[in-house]
């Protein structure tokens, strides 16, 4: 069975902070995928980035990075000097294909994250 | 480019009543799925149809149904509603089948049944 942890349920940083989202997965297939997804007060999911479960390789875009570990089945996500813009609800997500779900996307219970001024 | 778009915005039901939701793919998707998102929680995934045929279901009773066009826009169909369907409802569409393509939601439909 595939499932998503993210331990983290909130967290509260101020301005300028740099702030690491944790996600943990559980996956038979060796071939997967990995999401990261925004979710700001508007409701609307925003798609953040995409890793292959073949490709280990980490990411620095602007602000953002992320750190995809399959040793420990995890894959992070920072945000370097948070904005209060940044103040959303991020999911990781994880998504394979079997015969039952198609290519339906896990999700974890999301980190609320609050970035005051 | 138009995005994923969802009517309504909001929904109130009673229980027992039946209802549908809409969904618009992006131009050029052919592949939609439905999530429903239950408040302080993740996204569960219902179904997700592709080129007009169900390619996958999530755990949802079958009183849970969908629909997809021609022109790859869809329909989610809930009968005898309970008050535990009171969720947002989320619409995704991707450019295929394959996994490794992003999905695009829409805003959301927040039915609420009374």
């Amino acid at each position: 069975a595939q499932k998503v942890t993210q331990a983290q349920t909130e967290i509260s940083v101020v301005e300028k902070e740099d702030v690491t989202l944790d996600c943990v997965y559980e996956t038979r297939d060796t071939t997967y995928y990995l999401f990261w997804y925004k979710q700001p007060p508007s409701g609307e999911l925003v798609f953040l980035i995409r890793r292959n479960s073949f490709d280990e390789q980490n990411e620095i875009s602007g602000r953002y990075s992320w750190n995809f570990q399959k040793s420990t089945s995890s894959f992070n996500f920072t945000i370097t000097a948070s904005q209060v813009v940044d103040s959303a609800v991020y999911f990781c997500a994880l998504s394979g294909y079997t015969d039952q779900a198609g290519t339906a996307l896990i999700f974890g219970k999301g980190t609320t994250l609050s970035v005051s001024s | 480019e138009t995005g994923v778009t969802q009517s309504p915005t909001h929904l109130i039901k009673t229980r027992g009543q039946q209802v549908t939701l809409r969904c618009s793919s992006q131009s050029g998707h052919n592949t939609v799925s439905w999530y429903q998102q239950a408040l302080g929680q993740g996204p569960q995934f219902i179904f997700q149809y592709y080129r007009e045929e169900e390619n996958g279901r999530g755990n949802f009773p079958p009183r849970f149904s969908g629909l997809q066009f021609p022109n790859y826009s869809s329909e989610l169909n809930v009968n005898a509603l309970e008050l535990d369907d009171s969720a947002l409802y989320l619409c995704a569409s991707t450019l295929s089948s394959r996994p490794n393509h992003e999905q695009y939601f829409g805003p959301g439909t927040r039915l609420t049944v009374t």
